[in-house]
């Protein structure tokens, strides 16, 4: 079955430090790919997807490509905050997210320090 | 946005007694309704998928007699634990569809511990 794997953590970083989470994935045909962040005390929220091979998802100065030729889809961002501090999850789905079932990887912790 | 919350957030319970967690999309309807488990260190496992007034689908190897999942509304699912055991302690997650088709939005998660 369709599997994602992500780099075991835990992940430091000072502050400004450039940020690389690397992520896998298994899959039959042409799966979306998301990252999720999960901020302590707090549910999963959507960081940024990609739903076809070359695309890039950003948001919050957080990209990933998808790479279809490596099964890839690395987290990278250029200058870490404190506030970046949470748990990332990888995620597959073979729809778009909503109404079809995530495959997670599991997890990095990132803690960023002053 | 789009608010999913979780009641209880923790709980403790002896083993044999069952105990229902709750879902709630806050501020949208949630036509689909995910629940997942996440055990230590783990990925999260979806459990099973409930669209609102309709049985749920589990995943293989997920005990339908054991986690029953109630999707009576719009704003709210419930999966049950029956029969709780210590092997059931785990961290119970749901995210909920509707608002904006292509996303999950997932509530903070219970924590069960069986003793």
């Amino acid at each position: 079955g369709d599997s994602v794997t992500q780099m075991e953590g835990p992940v430091t970083l000072s502050e400004e430090a450039f940020l690389t989470i690397n992520c896998t994935y298994t899959a039959t045909g042409y799966p979306s790919l998301f990252w999720y962040v999960q901020y302590p005390g707090e549910g999963l929220q959507l960081l940024l997807k990609a739903t076809k091979a070359d695309d890039k998802g950003s948001n919050k100065g957080f990209e990933a490509t998808y790479r279809k030729e490596t099964t890839s889809f690395h987290l990278e961002k250029g200058s870490v905050q404190v506030s970046d501090s949470a748990v990332y999850f990888c995620a597959l789905s073979q729809g778009q997210g909503g109404s079809e079932k995530l495959v997670f990887g599991k997890g990095t912790k990132l803690t960023v320090n002053p | 946005g789009a608010v999913v919350s979780q009641h209880p957030s923790r709980v403790i319970c002896k083993s044999g007694t069952s105990v229902k967690i709750e879902c709630r999309s806050l501020d949208f309807q949630a036509t689909t309704m995910f629940w997942y488990r996440q055990f230590p260190k783990q990925s999260l496992m979806l459990m099973a998928t409930s669209n609102e007034g309709s049985k749920a689908t589990y995943e293989q190897g997920v005990e339908k007699d054991k986690f029953l999942i109630n999707h009576a509304s719009l704003t709210l699912s419930t999966l049950t634990v029956t029969s709780a055991h210590p092997e059931d302690s785990s961290f119970y997650i749901c995210s909920a569809t509707g608002l904006v088709p292509d996303t999950q939005y997932f509530g903070p998660g219970t924590r069960l511990t069986v003793l």
